[in-house]
Formats: structure tokens, sequence, C-alpha cells
């Protein structure tokens, strides 16, 4: 069964990084491609961006990339998102998903919530 | 980018079936046969019912259908219970090689 688990900070300050990490167990994250997904509080789900290739090639959403940075390490089998500049607009539900080809995100986490504020 | 269009809710009784749009352009939804629904009740995570615009996972209830006409794909649910009362998003694949999200729609089952 594959599993996926945010972590990181909660709490985050404007101006500052953003920082997540998904564990992921019962796949290995050099298959398959790894997304971030958000939301904030009562509106829709927003893509962040992908990672694959063993982390030689990543994808972000348009509106975000040039704030975006997402790595993987394979020896953790752990891939992790850094949001730079934050704002309170950033405040969601950061969720890590697993890509199938093309837009097909078969298992997700749980979510875990970023607030921005000082 | 702006998302997909998807109605902000519809509602139907139980047993009836239903139909949610999910509307973009050529470069996402009708250029691409690479559709999916997530189906989401409050306060988890989504959960994939329908990919590549008809597919079904294993474990979905074939009560979910999806298909494409030009650049308006849909989920149609038929013999609605109560626990298919959920928040509904679409996304697609797009021409820049990245995903876009509808808007999510609300389902209410009366």
């Amino acid at each position: 069964q594959v599993q996926l688990q945010e972590s990181g900070p909660g709490l985050v300050k404007p101006s500052e990084t953003l920082s997540l990490t998904c564990s992921v167990s019962g796949d290995s994250i050099s298959s398959h491609n790894w997304n971030w997904i958000r939301q904030p509080a009562g509106k829709g789900l927003e893509w962040i961006g992908r990672i694959y290739n063993s982390g030689r090639s990543s994808n972000y959403n348009p509106s975000l990339n040039s704030r975006v940075t997402m790595s993987m390490d394979t020896s953790k089998n752990q891939f992790s998102l850094k949001m730079s500049s934050v704002t309170a607009a950033d405040t969601a539900v950061y969720f890590c998903a697993r890509g199938r080809e093309y837009s097909r995100f078969d298992y997700w986490g749980q979510g875990t919530l970023v607030t921005v504020s000082s | 980018q702006s998302a997909l269009t998807q109605p902000a809710s519809v509602s139907g009784s139980p047993g009836q079936s239903i139909t949610i749009s999910c509307t973009g352009t050529s470069s996402e939804v009708g250029g691409y046969d690479h559709v999916s629904w997530y189906q989401q009740h409050p306060g988890k995570a989504p959960k994939l019912m329908i990919y590549d615009v008809s597919n079904r996972p294993s474990g979905v209830s074939n009560r979910f259908s999806g298909s494409k006409s030009g650049n308006t794909a849909s989920l149609t649910i038929s013999g609605l219970q109560a626990e298919d009362e959920a928040d509904y998003y679409c996304n697609s694949y797009t021409t820049s090689t990245t995903v876009l999200f509808g808007g999510g729609t609300k389902l209410t089952v009366l």
C-alpha cells in the first residue's frame, strides 16, 4: 500500500521560505512523478508542480514558477517543496501526491496546514 | 492559466443521476484525453474517481463514469447515494506539460 505523509512547519512568517517534505512508503520515488498541490481554506485545488526522473526533471505552475523549487532525496524516499517570499495568500493545506502519466494523481497524503503570519 | 470551469454546485435526490461539467480550451481538456476527476469529503484528501476521461481505478463504483466532447469533460454519477455528497474536482494535462484543476463543484444529495 502506497502511503504519503507531509511534514514541516505549520507557521511561516511573511517573506520567508516555506519548506515541506513528503515521505513515501510502499513505492520508490525513482518511479512515477511526485506532486505538490495546495488548497486554501474553502477554495479549490491548485497544482504547484511535479518532480520526476529521480529528481532530474521538474515542472512548475507558471503562476508560482519563480518562487518554487522541488527536490528529491532517493536515499530517504522523500521529496520536498520550497516556496520563497511567502505571503498570506500562500496560507493553505498542502498535499503531496503520486502522479501517474499526465494528470492522474492516485495516492495522496493527508495534507498539512501551513499558515503564513507574523 | 485560469482554472477549468465547473458549476459551483449541483444537487440530486437519492437514486437519481447527476452530471458535472468541466470546461476548458483546446490547450488542455480539448487537446488531450487526460482529464481526471476527484472526490473530496470535508477535511479529507481528494480521491481519484476517473482518469483519462473515462477510466475507473480499481475499487471505484461503476456508478461513476466520465466522458468528453470537445473542450468539455463530464462526470456522471448514477444511482445517487448519500455518501456521494462531496466536492468534485476535474483536472487536465496541458500543452505546457503542467496540470490545471477545475474550480470544484459541491454535490448535495437532497
